[in-house]
């Protein structure tokens, strides 16, 4: 069975860079056509698209972040990262990330997702 | 700001019927791009419960139901039960901003 999980510093400072893994397990990233992905939502808010990477290092980004988000991947330890550089207070949320999977480009959905990890912009 | 409007909130007795609505444009739902729901429960993650427009994942009651026409889908609960008392958001691609966007979200009560 598919499982995901988030880890990473839960504080961050204002102006410094965000970095978390999602460790996949039950299934090899590299030998997946799938995307992994990242979403976050902010307390009491919906969900945002972060940006999506797959195994070969192809990315897709949310143009919202496109200048401060960088995704990898490491097929050696079946992992995937997300950095997001000069976070704000806006960057407060729970982060999640996520298999997205499907067919194609604009028919893919997420599934399964990890359990989140909430990550505070604070001095 | 989402492109994907839902309503805030929708509500229902045990065994009604419940539709949430997401209304998008010519560029996501109506470009032809599939339509996806997650049922998202206090303090836990999205979990997909309709992918393709009108697909059930293993497990999901087929008391839901998807549909789409033009701009908007919608998600259609019928026989609804305490355990559906949850969030709901809608998912998509929209060619206009090369990526995914989701909508506002809804939050279903069982009177």
């Amino acid at each position: 069975q598919l499982h995901l999980q988030e880890s990473g510093p839960g504080l961050v400072k204002p102006s410094e860079t965000q970095s978390l893994t999602c460790a996949v397990s039950g299934a090899s990233i590299s030998s997946s056509s799938d995307y992994w992905g990242w979403i976050r939502q902010p307390p009491g808010e919906g969900l945002e698209w972060i940006g999506s990477i797959k195994y070969s290092g192809s990315t897709s980004y949310n143009p919202s972040f496109k200048n401060r988000v960088t995704m990898s991947v490491d097929t050696s330890k079946n992992q995937f990262s997300l950095k997001l550089n000069s976070v704000t207070a806006a960057d407060t949320a729970v982060y999640y990330c996520a298999r997205h999977c499907g067919p194609g480009t604009g028919r893919r959905w997420f599934d399964p997702w990890g359990q989140g990890t909430l990550v505070t912009v604070s001095s | 700001q989402s492109v994907l409007t839902q309503p805030p909130s929708v509500s229902g007795a045990p065994g009604q019927r419940v539709t949430i609505s997401c209304t998008g444009s010519s560029s996501n739902i109506g470009a032809g791009s599939d339509v996806h729901w997650y049922q998202q429960s206090p303090g836990t993650a999205p979990k997909v419960i309709m992918y393709g427009n009108n697909n059930r994942p293993s497990g999901v009651p087929d008391r839901f139901s998807g549909s789409r026409s033009g701009t908007s889908a919608s998600l259609a609960i019928t026989g609804l039960q305490a355990e559906d008392e949850a969030d709901y958001h809608c998912h998509s691609y929209d060619s206009s901003l090369s990526g995914y966007v989701f909508g506002t979200g809804t939050k279903v009560t069982v009177l």
